[in-house]
C-alpha cells in the first residue's frame, strides 16, 4: 500500500464549479502538508503549503488537513480553464529525512 | 518561473549509455533535490544534498549518482541506462536542510531507446 493514496480521475468540471481534490495517508508522523499544480510537460508549482491540522486560505483555494481522519483536501472555488493541469498533494513528517511523498496525481479539466 | 533551472530539456539516448543532468537552484538556496516522475511509479524522491553534501538518499539506484559542488549547482549522473529509466527528472531546491517549501525547475524528459 502507497503512503500517500489519491484518485487519478480525470475529473472533468464546468467552468465556474467548486472542486474538491483528496489525499489519504497512512504515515500519522506527517506534518507538514502541500498541494502542488503541474501543467502539461512542466515543473511541479507550489499552491499551497499547511503545518499540521486546519484550514488555509489563498484566493479561490482552500486547503483542509484533517489529521485525525488523515485526509488532507484542496477546494477550488470559481474554477477557470486555466485551472486544468494535474494536481499533486505532498506530505512530510517534521522530524527526520525532508523529502516529499507525493500522491499520484489527480488531472483536471475545467470546460468552459 | 521558480528560478530553479535545468538542463538540457530533453535528451535521447540509448541503452548501456551515460547522461549527465544538470541543476542550479534558486538564488540563495542551499538544498537541492532530484525526483524522478514516471507514469507508473508518480514523482519519486531521489536522493538531497545540502551545501555540498548528501543529506538523504530514497528510492536512487546504484547506478545513478549525483553530487553539489562548491557554486551550489548539482549533477544527476545516470549510468548503464535501461529503458526502465526513461521519465522527467526534477531538481527542487529550497533555502534550508528542513525545506519545506520546494521549488521545482523545469525537468529533464529523458528517453532511453
Amino acid at each position: 500500500q502507497k503512503e500517500v493514496e489519491q484518485d487519478p480521475g480525470p475529473l472533468s468540471v464546468p467552468e465556474g464549479a467548486i472542486v474538491s481534490l483528496n489525499c489519504t495517508y497512512s504515515n500519522s508522523a506527517f506534518q507538514y502538508f502541500m498541494w502542488y499544480r503541474q501543467y502539461s510537460r512542466k515543473g511541479p508549482e507550489l499552491l499551497m503549503y499547511t503545518y499540521s491540522s486546519g484550514n488555509k486560505e489563498d484566493g479561490r483555494f482552500t486547503a483542509q488537513v484533517d489529521k485525525s481522519s488523515k485526509y488532507i483536501s484542496l477546494f477550488i472555488r470559481d474554477s477557470q480553464p486555466s485551472d486544468s493541469a494535474t494536481y499533486l498533494c505532498a506530505m512530510r513528517p517534521i522530524q527526520g529525512a525532508q523529502k516529499l511523498v507525493f500522491g499520484q496525481g489527480t488531472r483536471l479539466t475545467i470546460n468552459p | 518561473d521558480s528560478g530553479v533551472t535545468q538542463t538540457p530539456k530533453h535528451l535521447i539516448t540509448a541503452t548501456g549509455q551515460r547522461v549527465t543532468l544538470r541543476c542550479s537552484p534558486r538564488s540563495g538556496d542551499l538544498s537541492v533535490y532530484w525526483y524522478q516522475q514516471s507514469l507508473d511509479q508518480g514523482l519519486q524522491f531521489l536522493i538531497q544534498y545540502y551545501n555540498g553534501e548528501e543529506r538523504a538518499k530514497g528510492n536512487i539506484l546504484e547506478r545513478f549518482s549525483a553530487q553539489q559542488f562548491p557554486d551550489l549547482h548539482s549533477e544527476l549522473n545516470l549510468s548503464s541506462l535501461e529503458l526502465g529509466d526513461s521519465a522527467l527528472y526534477f531538481c527542487a531546491s529550497s533555502p534550508v536542510a528542513g525545506g519545506d517549501t520546494q521549488y521545482f525547475g523545469p525537468g529533464t524528459r529523458l528517453t532511453v531507446l
